[in-house]
């Protein structure tokens, strides 16, 4: 069965530090990966896509970056964090038979200070 | 620009009864609709999902309603139980993106 994790789960961060988030599918192969931002008591808000290693989209503009090294493998990551970064990040998969349906990680709660 | 929007922030019920969670859309080329449930501090969790070809879908104690005339989709839950409070989003395809779009949520509170 396919798995999804992402860590860590909570992070407590300066502003002015660097991020990485990283999230990794099991169990399934190409899947279309993504990453989501969540602010309290809000709706999603899609940051990245990406279809493929090395292909990456970016829903829109701001501090945050994202990679896929590897199949499975997909990070997000900022050189420098600001206040407004703090949230409730998502990773998901979706197959490539493109059900629609999304697959959701646990979530890694960041907070700047 | 492409919205989903919550009739209801809030929705609180009584344990035993049946809840309505409503959502619009604006989309009307959107061919697929979701509902998660997210309970506090989780990822989001799949409930059911319905395709534009269809007006009604039924799971265990989940019924979803599309209603494409007035771009409107409802999820329903019979006997709620306190295990049913969670934030409850709606989610659409939209057209040619394939990615999908997710309302602001509503939170179900069960009363006891």
């Amino acid at each position: 069965s396919q798995t999804i994790h992402q860590w860590p789960a909570t992070l407590v961060q300066p502003v002015g530090s660097p991020l990485s988030l990283e999230c990794t599918v099991e169990g399934t192969s190409n899947p279309n990966l993504y990453w989501y931002r969540q602010a309290a008591g809000r709706g999603l808000q899609l940051l990245f896509y990406s279809v493929g290693i090395g292909q990456i989209s970016s829903e829109v503009p701001q501090n945050l970056s994202a990679s896929r090294p590897q199949d499975r493998q997909f990070i997000l990551s900022s050189k420098k964090l600001l206040l407004s970064d703090s949230g409730f990040y998502l990773c998901a998969w979706r197959g490539r038979q493109n059900t629609g349906e999304l697959f959701f990680g646990e979530g890694s709660r960041l907070t700047v200070l | 620009g492409e919205s989903v929007g919550l009739h209801l922030p809030t929705l609180s019920v009584q344990e035993g009864d049946n809840s309505i969670i409503n959502c619009a859309y604006s989309n009307s080329a959107s061919d697929y609709f979701i509902w998660y449930k997210q309970e506090s501090g989780k990822g989001p969790q799949f409930i059911i999902d319905i395709r534009s070809n269809m007006d009604k879908r039924q799971g265990q104690r989940v019924t979803v309603l599309l209603n494409k005339t007035v771009k409107h989709l409802s999820l329903q839950i019979a006997a709620t139980q306190p295990g049913d409070s969670a934030v409850y989003f709606c989610a659409y395809r939209g057209g040619a993106t394939n990615k999908l779009i997710f309302g602001t949520g509503t939170l179900l509170a069960v009363q006891p």
